[in-house]
C-alpha cells in the first residue's frame, strides 16, 4: 500500500534553533518527493520538489534531503524563526496512476521566542 | 508561480442546501484538483478537473454529491451538494502544469453545515 508517514507528528523549538523533520514513505515507483508549508488558515505552499535522481535540495533556510534507497526524506530548517510555526506535509507523487499526490498526515512545528 | 483565489474563504450552510465553490488561477494551467482537508487531518483528493469534460472522481466521491465544471484553463467551480453535518471540512482547489511542477493551492473554503 502507498503510504507516507512523518514524524514526529509535533514538535516544539525556540526561536533560532535547528530542527529536522522526517518523512518515510512505502510509494514505488515515485516521480517526486514534495515538501509544504501550510499555514493555519491558508493553503499550503510547496518548499521544495525532488526527482528520485536527487538528494538534497535547498530553499533558504530549508532543506530537503532524499534517500531513495533507504524510502526516507527530511526537511532541516536552519534558524528558526517566529514565521515557520505551521504544518509541514511530506507528498509523494506516483509515477503511475495518472502521478496521483499521496499526502503525509503532516508535523505541526510551534517556534516559540 | 501561479495565483489560486478561491471564494467564498468560509460559508456557514444549512442542512439540505448546496454549495458551490469558485477557483480562478491567474495563468492558465493543465491540472486542476479539488482537495477536502479535515482539521488536524491530511488532504484527501476529491476529483481533478478536466478542462472540457467530465471530472475524474477518487474512490468515495461521486458526481451527483460533488458536481465539478472546469469550462476553461483557468477556472473551476466544485459543488457540494445535499449538505450534511459531516460535509463539514476544509476545501482546496489547487493547479499545477505537470507532474513534476509545483502544486499551487487557494487558501481553501471553510465550510460548516448546521
Amino acid at each position: 500500500k502507498n503510504q507516507v508517514e512523518q514524524s514526529p507528528q509535533s514538535l516544539i523549538i525556540l526561536e533560532g534553533k535547528n530542527c529536522t523533520l522526517q518523512c518515510n514513505y512505502t510509494v514505488s515507483p515515485f516521480s517526486n518527493l514534495r515538501w509544504y508549508k501550510q499555514d493555519t488558515g491558508r493553503g499550503p505552499v510547496s518548499l521544495t520538489i525532488m526527482t528520485f535522481s536527487e538528494n538534497t535540495k535547498s530553499n533558504g533556510r530549508y532543506t530537503a534531503t532524499l534517500d531513495a534507497d533507504t524510502k526516507q526524506s527530511s526537511l532541516h530548517i536552519t534558524a528558526s524563526q517566529l514565521s515557520d510555526s505551521a504544518s509541514y506535509i511530506c507528498v509523494v507523487t506516483l509515477y503511475n496512476q495518472g502521478g496521483k499526490l499521496i499526502f503525509g498526515q503532516g508535523t505541526e512545528l510551534s517556534v516559540k521566542p | 508561480s501561479a495565483v489560486i483565489s478561491q471564494k467564498p474563504s468560509r460559508d456557514i450552510c444549512q442542512r439540505g442546501t448546496s454549495l458551490t465553490i469558485q477557483c480562478q488561477v491567474d495563468s492558465q494551467v493543465t491540472m486542476m484538483f479539488w482537495y477536502r482537508q479535515q482539521p488536524g487531518q491530511s488532504l484527501t483528493l476529491i476529483a481533478t478537473a478536466n478542462q472540457g469534460s467530465e471530472a475524474t472522481y477518487e474512490s468515495g466521491f461521486v458526481i451527483d454529491k460533488f458536481p465539478i465544471s472546469r469550462p476553461n484553463l483557468t477556472f473551476s467551480t466544485l459543488t457540494v451538494s445535499n449538505m450534511s453535518p459531516e460535509d463539514s471540512s476544509i476545501y482546496l482547489c489547487s493547479a499545477s502544469t505537470g507532474r513534476d511542477s509545483p502544486l499551487h493551492f487557494g487558501n481553501g473554503t471553510r465550510l460548516t453545515v448546521t
